[in-house]
């Protein structure tokens, strides 16, 4: 699996949007982008993933670039409890492929009033 | 909809004392079952996985095993606790299907060897 790079922290003031950069210039053709958050002492919460098309959810939307070396997660409207570390990953999809899930040391985001 | 129960959630053993740690999962059948530990400011580390029952992978040497011995029933085991398993583990499930195969996480274990 290809290995991403994030900004190890970033701050967000409370109410704004949130863009957290990351790269992953080794990414293979059919190598997913996943994001997942981790809040204190909780296990990690899936946020959304994508493959070439930029993606939108209930939580965040997911930007990647057309030559599929940088992606973008953006929080539209941070709260406090969207402080925690967010991790970008690239994996194949299917575990019998090799599609492990591995994690980095992530960004840490704080949300500020 | 699927839920994953991890427990306990918290334990302190004694270094050398036996550790069963439990999962399982419902609302889905055949998931790909999956251990992880993170040490303290670490990122994740993946342990083990499982594809099916009685199937059991290993990614690292240690002084730990897993067992599946049901479909959605997915256990971590030492006989001998060493200082350095302490942490915090997490038991994860995926569903090999479409596009994605999105991993879940329960709510995780924190273990303090003493």
């Amino acid at each position: 699996d290809a290995k991403t790079t994030q900004p190890p922290s970033m701050d967000c003031a409370e109410g704004r949007a949130a863009n957290l950069p990351c790269n992953h210039s080794t990414i293979s053709g059919n190598e997913y982008v996943y994001w997942y958050r981790q809040i204190h002492s909780q296990g990690p919460q899936y946020i959304i993933h994508g493959l070439k098309n930029n993606e939108t959810n209930e939580m965040a939307s997911l930007i990647i670039t057309e030559d599929r070396k940088s992606s973008t997660l953006i929080l539209p409207h941070a709260t406090l409890r969207d402080t925690a570390v967010y991790y970008c990953i690239v994996r194949v999809a299917f575990y019998n492929q090799g599609g492990k899930l591995i994690f980095g040391q992530g960004t840490e985001l704080s949300v500020k009033p | 909809s699927q839920t994953i129960h991890q427990w306990p959630a918290t334990l302190v053993q004694p270094v050398g004392s036996p550790l069963s740690l439990e999962c399982t999962v419902e609302g889905t059948s055949n998931p790909n079952l999956y251990w992880y530990r993170q040490a303290a400011g670490r990122g994740l580390q993946l342990l083990f996985y499982s594809v099916g029952i009685g199937q059991i992978s290993s990614e690292v040497p240690q002084n730990l095993s897993a067992s599946r011995p049901q479909d959605r029933q997915f256990i971590l085991s030492s006989k001998k606790l060493l200082l350095s398993d302490s942490g915090f583990y997490l038991c994860a499930w995926s569903v090999t299907r479409g596009s994605g195969n999105t991993i879940y996480f329960g709510e995780g274990s924190w273990l303090t060897v003493v």
